[in-house]
């Protein structure tokens, strides 16, 4: 059974940093591109960030670009979202959501995310 | 950037009536690059439709998309209780991948 289960996200206040996990399970996690799409409360979704296969290959939102690192460590089964300069706008649950297949961006697993909360 | 327009914002419904969404798209998608997800109150999305037509794995056959070019429709053929939820429909086929604001299918 596939599993993505996220973790990390908390309060922090504006200009701060935090880190995102997603540990993946019941799946070989090297041969898929992964992927964060957050959802801010009440609102819509937005696609953040991909990366491919191998992590080489990173791809992100105009939003973000600058101040989100997405990464991950095969040998862990881990996906990670390093984010500074944290902005209130940046409120949201984050989803780690895996691609049907390497850089498709169609999302059919999804963890069941990790509230980050920008304030002062 | 593609813009994808959801409509109805809102559809009320009963159980076993028929429900059709529209989702249009501000240019036409390479290769009817749509997607179909359905959310519930407190839960992850989950992939209906792909391909536009194309039904996700263990997707009930009640679930159908078509459309090509910049009109796309999601129908679900007769509604079931667990199926009151927002749906969302996301074009993949161009950077960056954007989602519509969602149609809530909702008991009447």
């Amino acid at each position: 059974e596939v599993q993505l289960l996220e973790s990390g996200g908390g309060f922090v206040q504006p200009g701060g940093s935090l880190r995102l996990s997603c540990a993946a399970s019941g799946f070989t996690f090297n041969i898929y591109s992964m992927n964060w799409v957050r959802q801010a409360p009440g609102k819509g979704l937005e696609w953040v960030a991909t990366i491919g296969s191998s992590g080489f290959s990173t791809y992100y939102s105009d939003s973000v670009k600058g101040r989100f690192t997405v990464s991950r460590d095969n040998s862990k089964n881990t996906l990670y979202l390093q984010m500074n300069s944290l902005r209130a706008e940046d409120t949201a649950v984050y989803y780690c959501a895996r691609d049907i297949m390497q850089l498709w961006y169609i999302f059919d697993y999804w963890g069941q995310g990790t509230l980050v909360t920008v304030s002062s | 950037e593609i813009v994808l327009t959801q409509s109805p914002g809102t559809l009320s419904l009963s159980p076993g009536e028929r429900a059709t969404l529209s989702c249009k798209a501000s240019q036409s998608l390479s290769s009817n690059f749509l997607a179909w997800y359905q959310q519930k109150p407190g839960q992850a999305p989950r992939l209906l439709i792909y391909g536009a037509s194309t039904r996700a794995t263990g997707i009930p056959d009640r679930f159908s998309g078509s459309g090509s070019g910049t009109d796309f429709t999601l129908t679900i053929s007769r509604l079931e209780p667990e199926d009151f939820a927002v749906y969302y429909c996301q074009q993949y086929g161009t950077s960056p991948r954007t989602f519509g604001h969602g149609t809530k299918v909702e008991i009447k």
